[in-house]
């Protein structure tokens, strides 16, 4: 499929176990972008990546690990989940040969950590 | 640094009547891009529509005007002839031309459009 996907939509894990959020686009953009969207806080920054094997950390990286050896994927994982990462999680994508850089946003990730 | 405000947290409109969402922002860079993002209860963020700093026309896009006044700052979304299917959070967003184009977001407004 054509865009940017997301996998699993949906995820449940224990406090203290590694899971890895997944992120794939088709349109060879050069960035791509980790949110999380928590109620009160709106969406925030965790890493993002201006292009396969640069990434960088946005506002709140602590306990994530993001990789992007291939331009489509850039997957997000967290080492040990605790319950304070139970959130939705986009990923995005931009580029524009006009310069506008518009991001296209995953369907999310609706994590749960118990 | 960059911030963007949106100082309405919910919105109220009839159907196909029009609606204004305010947006400001605060930049000290003179090129810097401006958007507006769409998240139904879905849950998917969907892009809207893009307006560059140095554009003298504002944006449309069908629906959706960008009202740019680059002196006050300000950046407000434009919906006419509103929909049911408009009833979602709307975000407003920047970001600068330099450096690494990460965009600042607001915080949202909640439109709720009735029949």
């Amino acid at each position: 499929d054509a865009g940017i996907t997301q996998s699993p939509r949906y995820k449940i894990t224990e406090t203290g176990r590694q899971v890895t959020l997944m992120c794939h686009q088709t349109w060879s953009h050069s960035y791509m972008f980790w949110y999380r969207q928590d109620l009160g806080h709106g969406l925030r920054l965790i890493y993002y990546s201006a292009a396969a094997d640069i990434t960088d950390k946005g506002e709140v990286p602590d306990g994530y690990v993001v990789s992007r050896s291939k331009t489509e994927n850039f997957p997000l994982t967290l080492e040990s989940a605790t319950r304070s990462q139970t959130s939705v999680y986009f990923c995005a994508s931009s580029e524009s040969a006009t310069g506008g850089y518009e991001q296209y946003f995953g369907p999310g990730t609706r994590l749960t950590v118990t | 640094a960059q911030k963007i405000t949106q100082t309405q947290p919910g919105m109220f409109v009839q159907e196909k009547e029009a609606v204004t969402l305010d947006c400001t922002y605060d930049t000290s860079d003179q090129s810097y891009g401006l958007f507006w993002y769409k998240q139904p209860s879905s849950g998917e963020m969907i892009f809207l529509i893009y307006q560059g700093s140095y554009d003298e026309q504002n944006a449309t896009e069908g629906r959706y005007s960008l009202n740019f006044q680059k002196a006050r700052k300000s950046a407000n979304l434009v919906i006419s002839a509103s929909q049911l299917g408009d009833s979602a959070m709307y975000f407003c967003a920047m970001r600068n031309s330099g450096g690494s184009y990460i965009p600042t977001f607001g915080r949202g407004t909640s439109l709720i459009v009735h029949p």
